[in-house]
C-alpha cells in the first residue's frame, strides 16, 4: 500500500486566490512527521512546513497553513493568497519511527498559477 | 555552511559503465539518503544510513551500491549504467531523532541529471 497519496496530478488556481493540495498518509506508527515541498522548474527541493503526529495545532507557516486531520489521516497542505511564484510541483512527505525514519514521498502536484 | 553538496550536476553513461554520484553535507547529520525521481513517480528511496558505517536499502536499491565511511560522505555508486537508471537523484541529510519531533526535515542537494545511453 502506498504510504503518501497525492490524488491531484495538476492543479490550477488564480493569482490571489487560495488553493488546497491534497494529501492523505498510511501509517499505524503512532509517532511519524508528515512534510511539504516545494519543486520549482529549476529542480531543487524546497521545505515548506511540517506536522508533527503529536502536534495539537495545525502548522502554519507565512501563507502555509497544514491541515491536519489525524483520524482522516489527510494532512492538506493550503497556500493562501497565490502568487505566480508558487507555480512549482509540490510534494507531500511521510517519516515515521517504525520503519527507522524513512521518508517517504507523494507523487507530486504540480500547481499553476493563472495571472 | 554549503549545506548538501552534489557531484555532478550533469553525466552522460554508456550501458555498462560505472561511475559514482557524490554527495557531502557539512551539518553534522547523521541520516542521509539518495533518492532518485523519475516522471510521475515522485521521490523513491535508493539507500540510507542512519550515521558512519551504517547503511540499508530502500525501496529501489538494484543496480546502487553506498558507503558512509565519514558522517559528511555519502557516495552512490552504480555498477554497471543500464537506460532505466535515467533519472535525475537527490541526496539529502536530516538530523536523527523520534519521528514526530520537531526539526527533522531534510535538506536536499541540487541534485544530478543522470543519462544512460
Amino acid at each position: 500500500a502506498q504510504k503518501i497519496t497525492q490524488t491531484q496530478p495538476g492543479m490550477f488556481v488564480q493569482e490571489k486566490e487560495a488553493v488546497t493540495l491534497d494529501c492523505t498518509y498510511d501509517t499505524s506508527d503512532p509517532s511519524y512527521g508528515l512534510f511539504w515541498y516545494k519543486q520549482p522548474s529549476s529542480g531543487e527541493m524546497i521545505f515548506l512546513i511540517y506536522q508533527g503526529s503529536y502536534d495539537q495545532q495545525n502548522a502554519t507557516e507565512g501563507r502555509y497553513s497544514l491541515n491536519f486531520q489525524k483520524a482522516r489521516k489527510s494532512a492538506n497542505l493550503v497556500i493562501s493568497a497565490s502568487q505566480l511564484g508558487d507555480s512549482a510541483m509540490y510534494f507531500c512527505a511521510m517519516r515515521e519511527k517504525n520503519t527507522g525514519n524513512q521518508f517517504y514521498f507523494g507523487t507530486g502536484t504540480s500547481l499553476t498559477v493563472i495571472p | 555552511n554549503a549545506g548538501v553538496t552534489q557531484t555532478p550536476k550533469f553525466q552522460v553513461l554508456k550501458t555498462g559503465q560505472s561511475m559514482t554520484l557524490q554527495c557531502a553535507q557539512d551539518m553534522n547529520h547523521e541520516y542521509m539518503s539518495w533518492y532518485r525521481q523519475d516522471p510521475g513517480m515522485g521521490l523513491r528511496l535508493i539507500h540510507y544510513s542512519v550515521g558512519a558505517g551504517i547503511t540499508d536499502q530502500g525501496e529501489v536499491p538494484n543496480g546502487y551500491n553506498v558507503s558512509r565511511s565519514t558522517t559528511e560522505d555519502f557516495p552512490l555508486r552504480l555498477l554497471s549504467a543500464a537506460p532505466s537508471q535515467t533519472s535525475v537523484y537527490f541526496c539529502a541529510s536530516s538530523s536523527p531523532g523520534l519521528a514526530g519531533s520537531r526539526g527533522l526535515e531534510q535538506y536536499f542537494g541540487p541534485g544530478t541529471r543522470l543519462t544512460v545511453t
